[in-house]
């Protein structure tokens, strides 16, 4: 069965850093990985997914992930935070013949200084 | 506007209540979903659904029911006998064209509190 890990349960960067997030997976093929965002006491939003192909994958509000396959790792990435992106944040695996079932990780929450 | 709605938003349950979540979409995803969310523990597969009249126990299925009569319905059902149901409820859907790797979309979620 797959496995997700954030090894990150917190991080605060200041608005206009570069952030990224980490993402660990365990599955022995090649997986399905995305990324959504949580603001507080709402639904999930997809911000970007790999299926395969390019391992640098871009998304919305300007986020982007590089899948590597030798590190199992799927981090997310973002040049330069704004404070809207204050959030958690959470990686998925899918994997192929077992439906469309999701894995989640534990999540991220990311804090925004001004 | 294509979506997934719940409701309520808010949801307060006296022990020993069975209580219904609701959950609607209009994507015409054939598949759709519900996930329990605690804190720190990311999401949890709680029922799922390919299809009309057919649905598949996830990981924590104890103590819930669902059915699914339409296409756009995938009601969930919190029973007295789930032992600890407060948590925050997520409903998704997706299609299901080659049953694996198809995205799911979530709905704003509804938050069970019982008292």
């Amino acid at each position: 069965a797959q496995s997700v890990t954030q090894p990150d349960i917190h991080i605060t960067v200041s608005e206009g850093a570069s952030l990224e997030l980490r993402c660990n997976y365990s599955y022995g093929a090649t997986p399905y990985l995305f990324w959504y965002v949580q603001s507080p006491g709402q639904g999930l939003q997809l911000l970007l997914k790999y299926f395969s192909g390019d391992t640098l994958v871009q998304g919305i509000k300007g986020f982007e992930a590089e899948f590597k396959r030798s590190q199992s790792s799927f981090n997310l990435r973002k040049p330069s935070v704004h404070w809207s992106d204050a959030a958690e944040y959470f990686c998925a695996v899918g994997a192929e013949n077992a439906g469309n079932m999701l894995t989640f990780g534990g999540g991220t929450r990311l804090m925004v200084k001004p | 506007d294509g979506g997934i709605t719940q409701s309520p938003k808010y949801l307060f349950r006296k022990e020993g209540q069975n209580v219904t979540l609701s959950c609607e979409q209009n994507l015409n995803h054939d598949a759709m979903y519900w996930y329990r969310q605690d804190p720190g523990q990311g999401l949890r597969l709680i029922y799922y659904s390919q299809i009309v009249n057919d649905f598949q126990k996830g990981d924590i299925a104890e103590g819930y029911s669902v059915s699914r009569e339409k296409k756009e319905s995938f009601p969930l059902t919190v029973t007295s006998a789930q032992k600890n149901p407060t948590a925050f409820y997520l409903c998704a859907s997706s299609t299901w064209f080659s049953g694996s790797g198809d995205t799911q979309y979530f709905g704003p979620g509804t938050r069970l509190t019982v008292l």
